[in-house]
């Protein structure tokens, strides 16, 4: 599958853990994206990298979030101290190099926090 | 930054009918329009996009225009189909930077 993949595809954790999400994107896209989505709303920005440079964090995104894309390919998305608030589908999106170029998502995590 | 406002938020249209979704954004930089469908507990899925060099643009049943002086855009699907129900997203984009998305259009085609 040459698509973008997301690891786990759920997740159930308790409040106060940490959780970490994998996205692995196109293999040639440079750009890599990471949005929130919760029930009947558009894909929330928190994030983006070029290659392995994270270009820009959302003011939304508090200090708990944290994401890396070390060698410029796979990405993790780490939320420290969970919430019930962070109860959300996790999407990951590449494209080949600029915000003008097609995203291609993932199918998402969906993490609940009880 | 740029918001994208989307209009209306649930739409009901019958078998074989036009929908029109209509959305505005707020900076006149933005110059990437791109449009998303999502099906149910699936990941969205892009089914058109629009430059800022470009008025209208049109792919079989879907088409989509573009206004720059009055920073709108909108999606046309003409003859529905029921595979056609789904949440449709736009999105605007300034020059090289992140996408912003508007809240949705639930498209529901009635038979």
């Amino acid at each position: 599958d040459t698509g973008v993949s997301q690891d786990p595809r759920h997740k159930i954790t308790k409040r106060g853990q940490n959780v970490t999400f994998r996205c692995d994107p196109i293999s040639e896209h440079n750009r890599l994206y990471w949005y929130r989505q919760t029930l009947g709303q558009g894909p929330e920005f928190l994030t983006y990298f070029q290659n392995e440079a994270q270009l820009e964090k959302s003011r939304l995104l508090s200090d708990r979030f944290s994401a890396e894309r070390p060698k410029g390919s796979f990405s993790t998305l780490e939320i420290q101290r969970t919430e019930q608030g962070d109860s959300a589908m996790y999407l990951c999106a590449s494209s080949l190099a600029s915000a003008s170029d097609a995203q291609y998502f993932g199918p998402g995590t969906r993490l609940l926090v009880l | 930054g740029e918001n994208v406002e989307q209009h209306p938020s649930t739409l009901s249209v019958q078998e074989g009918d036009s929908a029109v979704i209509k959305c505005t954004y707020s900076d006149s930089a933005s110059n990437y329009f791109p449009w998303y469908k999502q099906e149910l507990g699936k990941r969205p899925q892009l089914i058109i996009d629009i430059r800022s060099n470009v008025g209208e643009k049109k792919d079989q049943r879907i088409a989509v225009t573009l206004n720059k002086t009055a920073k709108h855009f909108s999606l046309h699907i003409t003859e529905t189909q029921p595979e056609d129900s789904a949440v449709y997203f736009c999105a605007a984009s300034i020059w090289d930077d992140k996408i912003i998305f508007g809240k949705g259009t639930r498209l529901h085609i009635l038979p």
